[in-house]
């Protein structure tokens, strides 16, 4: 099947510096991608739509500011968690729609990178 | 709109005997519906898919789930429990929301395995 990738893994960081979370689509084009955000023992929130060549689809709540999202290319989306503070401390995955295959409504997903801020 | 109701945050069950995670659905029109599974610290990988196909569904790891239209439900079963099923198990919808597929995930339903 399709593959995602999303790096790193894992990052640690201090109060007030941003963070650049990548997600990739390793063979295959996506032209839409989704970053969710994911609280121990909690369901999947999702935070926005990814579109490639425009602006990202935030969901109520979700500071766009905060979160920027960059999809500039079929296989890159961005993630950048700006001024981060121990509250954005959490599990974010991303995952992406194959449309070139077919298979036009099954996401996959990301292996996730946890972020925890001192 | 749309929705979806995973109706036990925790299923216990013994290794070797059945399996049943139960989802609800609404949606205004004909949706698709994932199971997907999350190990710990893990992302989610897909279990099995309705599109409008066949019905019964089969999945891996000999999982497999029903679409009852008449219920709106997606209920996932595996014969027989493996401790290795131990994990998160997330029902989705994925239906038209003004000219895309927005993905709606239930709550989550952890399944616990006894050896």
């Amino acid at each position: 099947g399709a593959v995602v990738s999303q790096h790193p893994s894992r990052v640690i960081c201090k109060s007030g510096t941003s963070v650049k979370i990548e997600c990739r689509s390793l063979d295959f084009q996506a032209t839409t991608m989704f970053w969710y955000r994911q609280f121990p023992k909690q369901s999947l929130m999702l935070m926005a739509t990814s579109n490639e060549g425009s602006k990202a689809t935030y969901e109520q709540g979700v500071e766009k500011d905060k979160f920027l999202i960059n999809h500039a290319s079929l296989t890159l989306s961005t993630l950048t968690v700006t001024s981060a503070h121990p509250e954005d401390s959490s599990f974010y995955i991303c995952s992406a729609r194959d449309y070139g295959q077919g298979i036009f409504y099954e996401q996959f997903f990301g292996p996730g990178t946890r972020l925890t801020v001192l | 709109a749309q929705s979806v109701t995973q109706l036990d945050s925790h299923v216990s069950v013994s290794e070797g005997t059945p399996v049943l995670l139960r989802c609800n659905y609404s949606s205004s029109y004909s949706p698709s519906l994932f199971w997907y599974v999350q190990h710990p610290n893990k992302g989610l990988q897909l279990l099995l898919k309705y599109t409008s196909a066949a019905t019964l569904v089969k999945g891996i790891n000999g999982f497999e789930a029903e679409f009852k239209k008449s219920e709106t439900s997606f209920h996932l079963t595996k014969p027989s429990a493996h401790m290795s099923d131990a994990a998160e198990y997330f029902c989705v919808v994925s239906a038209p929301s003004g000219g895309s597929y927005i993905p709606t995930f239930g709550r989550g339903t952890s399944l616990i395995v006894h050896p």
